[in-house]
């Protein structure tokens, strides 16, 4: 069973703090890694995705992986309220699958 | 595109009824999920289609649970008969690739059935 751990939280930030997200993962083959958004009463959609070790940075967002310790995290600078939601991380597993197995999530809590 | 869309969005049903939730792929899309989110177990893939074809349905619970993918446009989740521990958020979502692992999966906004 492959397997996508995250905290559940809440994790709470004041506005304008950083929020850091984290993601453990089992599979050590796996190769692309994936954080999606979903607010409240809405779908997930897709905010960054990574595939090499390091970090990668859209705007305000920041993904880092290291395969080695089998982590991925979201780091969202000068967070605003508007980022408060539920995080989920997915991972593709090895084996020439792409269906990726998503975490149960972490829930953000921005308050100002 | 009007994206994925899924019908009906809300769902109320008596136990025993059948149930039938029904979904629209973004155009183009070779690839359509079928999830269910609960707050216990969070987001879990049922099964998938690949060009209309069920590819992995290991995650349909019992044989209650029946889907369809009748053409590239269109597909069907049913769950017959339904019942009270069915009630979750079934979200569809589609994607237009899996080669490289570039498969952003766009969701549905989901239909949230409640089984009384």
């Amino acid at each position: 069973q492959k397997e996508v751990e995250q905290n559940s939280g809440p994790l709470s930030v004041p506005e304008g703090a950083i929020a850091s997200l984290n993601c453990t993962y089992s599979d050590r083959g796996s190769q692309s890694f994936f954080w999606y958004r979903q607010y409240s009463g809405k779908s997930p959609e897709l905010i960054m995705f990574i595939y090499s070790n390091g970090d990668k940075e859209d705007g305000r967002f920041t993904a880092q992986l290291n395969k080695a310790s089998q982590y991925v995290s979201l780091l969202i600078r000068d967070s605003q309220p508007s980022d408060s939601a539920t995080y989920l991380c997915a991972v593709n597993p090895s084996g020439g699958s792409y269906i990726p197995t998503f975490g149960r999530g972490t829930s953000l809590i921005v308050h100002p | 595109d009007a994206g994925v869309i899924q019908s009906p969005r809300h769902e109320v049903t008596e136990m025993g009824q059948e149930v039938t939730l029904r979904c629209k792929p973004i155009s183009g899309h070779d690839y359509l999920f079928w999830y269910r989110q609960t707050m216990m177990r969070g987001l879990e893939l049922l099964i998938y289609f690949n060009n209309n074809v069920p590819i992995d349905d290991s995650g349909m619970p019992e044989d209650r649970f029946s889907a369809k993918m009748p053409n590239a446009s269109f597909s069907t989740l049913k769950i017959q008969p339904s019942e009270p521990r069915d009630s979750a958020v079934y979200f569809c979502a589609s994607s237009s690739t899996l080669a490289g692992g570039s498969n952003e999966q766009f969701f549905g906004p989901g239909t949230r059935l409640t089984v009384l």
